[in-house]
């Protein structure tokens, strides 16, 4: 079946930091989106991408859909403490409701 | 307004017992979904529901697991009899209809389940 590359699987940065994550694919997505999973939660929607090329920003959240459609990046700038958790990447392909998931990376945050 | 709400959050059972996990979609939400998450498979789809019609359970790892939707307000995944492997958190999800461009789904807490 179809998979998502993530990375990276991990990170620890200081508070203040700049964060940088991806997803890759071998196949094609219509659709992109970014999830946030902290200990003892279900995942929480952080941003939703339509159109390839797309660049998007929640707060210090800015994500963008690869003009390829194959690959969609996540950036935190100024991380601070809270932004702690596993951050998911999501894929839909065409008309499916069906999403296929990144296996995550963890972010730490060191105050 | 109220999320999607899944008991027991946590579930602790002896191995060849029938577990029954429970989901409370979002109203108004047509599309439900079951998820299983692991350390080694991470998010795994298992089976889902349009208007509590059964659309896809290619996920569903094998007979013991079943999942029903009697009304649009709820929703079981049953495992009988449940094995060690079983073990993990089982996540529900629903997510609006068609009506322009696509909705996402929301995620419950989960139910952490422990086989013993």
């Amino acid at each position: 079946g179809q998979q998502l590359n993530q990375s990276p699987q991990s990170m620890f940065i200081q508070e203040g930091e700049d964060v940088s994550m991806n997803c890759t694919s071998s196949s094609i997505f219509n659709t992109w989106l970014w999830y946030k999973q902290e200990p003892g939660e279900g995942p929480v929607l952080l941003i939703a991408l339509y159109k390839a090329g797309e660049l998007t920003s929640n707060g210090r959240l800015t994500a963008q859909f690869g003009i390829t459609r194959k690959d969609s990046f996540l950036n935190i700038s100024a991380s601070i403490p809270s932004d702690v958790g596993i951050y998911f990447c999501a894929g839909r392909q065409g008309g499916s409701e069906k999403l296929v998931f990144g296996k995550g990376t963890k972010l730490t945050v060191n105050p | 307004d109220a999320g999607v709400i899944q008991s027991p959050r946590h579930e602790v059972t002896e191995m060849g017992q029938e577990v029954t996990l429970r989901c409370k979609p979002i109203s108004g939400h047509d599309y439900l979904f079951w998820y299983r998450q692991t350390m080694m498979r991470g998010l795994e789809l298992l089976i889902y529901f349009n208007n509590n019609v059964p659309i896809d359970d290619s996920g569903m790892p094998e007979d013991r697991f079943s999942a029903k939707m009697p009304n649009a307000s709820f929703s079981t995944l049953k495992i009988q009899p449940s094995e060690p492997r079983d073990s993990a958190v089982y996540f529900c999800a629903s997510k609006p209809g068609r009506g322009g461009s696509y909705q996402p789904q929301h995620f419950g807490d989960g139910t952490r389940l422990s086989i013993l």
